[in-house]
């Protein structure tokens, strides 16, 4: 069956740090990864996806996740993190019509 | 950039009371889903919704959960009697495709408390 686990419920950082939150999937065939941010009062908003080929996927403000397939990991990374990237982040799994998220990684950043 | 939105944000109500909560797709989008997540927990999956019927849904799921698209633009999940163990967040996503690479838009969610 398909899931997602992400180990840390909560990571501190200082801004300007480098951050990874982790991401390791079960699923049967070849996965289809997300990460989603969720910020106080705001939606699901995408950060990048993986379907296929290169293994290293570019996202939005910032953001790379890598894909390992030997170690079913899907990590968030992110050189030098700012205050505004405090929030919740998902990382999930599609398969057919429905994703499988994970329960989530609180990010806090301090000064 | 369209977006997904939801009304109301935060929905408080009695045990056994009816619920309807709104969502407006993004407007070129064709497929609908409803998830939830309960306080501490994962986002799960409720339902799927294309052509104006239920395409898949979960366990979760059940008789007193009803889905609508009353019009062009709003997607509606209606809770029949509502339970303390309701309460959560609930969250309207669309989508363009039902295919594998295609991602899901998700709203800010309404927040659903039942006394």
């Amino acid at each position: 069956a398909q899931s997602v686990t992400q180990p840390d419920i909560h990571i501190t950082v200082s801004e300007g740090a480098s951050l990874e939150l982790r991401c390791n999937y079960s699923y049967g065939a070849t996965p289809y990864l997300f990460w989603y941010v969720q910020s106080p009062g705001q939606g699901l908003q995408l950060l990048l996806k993986y379907f296929s080929g290169d293994t290293l996927v570019q996202g939005i403000k910032g953001f790379e996740a890598e894909f390992k397939r030997s170690q079913s990991s899907f990590n968030l990374r992110k050189p030098s993190v700012h205050w505004s990237d405090a929030a919740e982040y998902f990382c999930a799994v599609r398969n057919g019509n429905q994703f499988y998220f994970g329960t989530g990684t609180s990010l806090t950043v301090i000064p | 950039e369209p977006e997904v939105t939801q009304t109301p944000s935060h929905q408080v109500t009695q045990m056994g009371q009816e619920v309807i909560l709104r969502c407006v797709p993004i407007s070129n989008h064709l497929y609908f889903y409803w998830y939830r997540q309960i306080l501490g927990q994962k986002v799960e999956f409720l339902v799927s919704f294309y052509n104006n019927e239920i395409s898949e849904k979960s366990e979760i799921f059940d008789d007193q959960f009803s889905v609508e698209r009353p019009d062009g633009s709003n997607f509606t999940l209606k809770i029949r009697s509502t339970k303390l163990e309701d309460s959560a967040m609930y969250f309207c996503a669309s989508g363009a495709m039902a295919v594998r690479t295609d991602t899901q838009y998700f709203g800010p969610g309404t927040r659903l408390t039942v006394l």
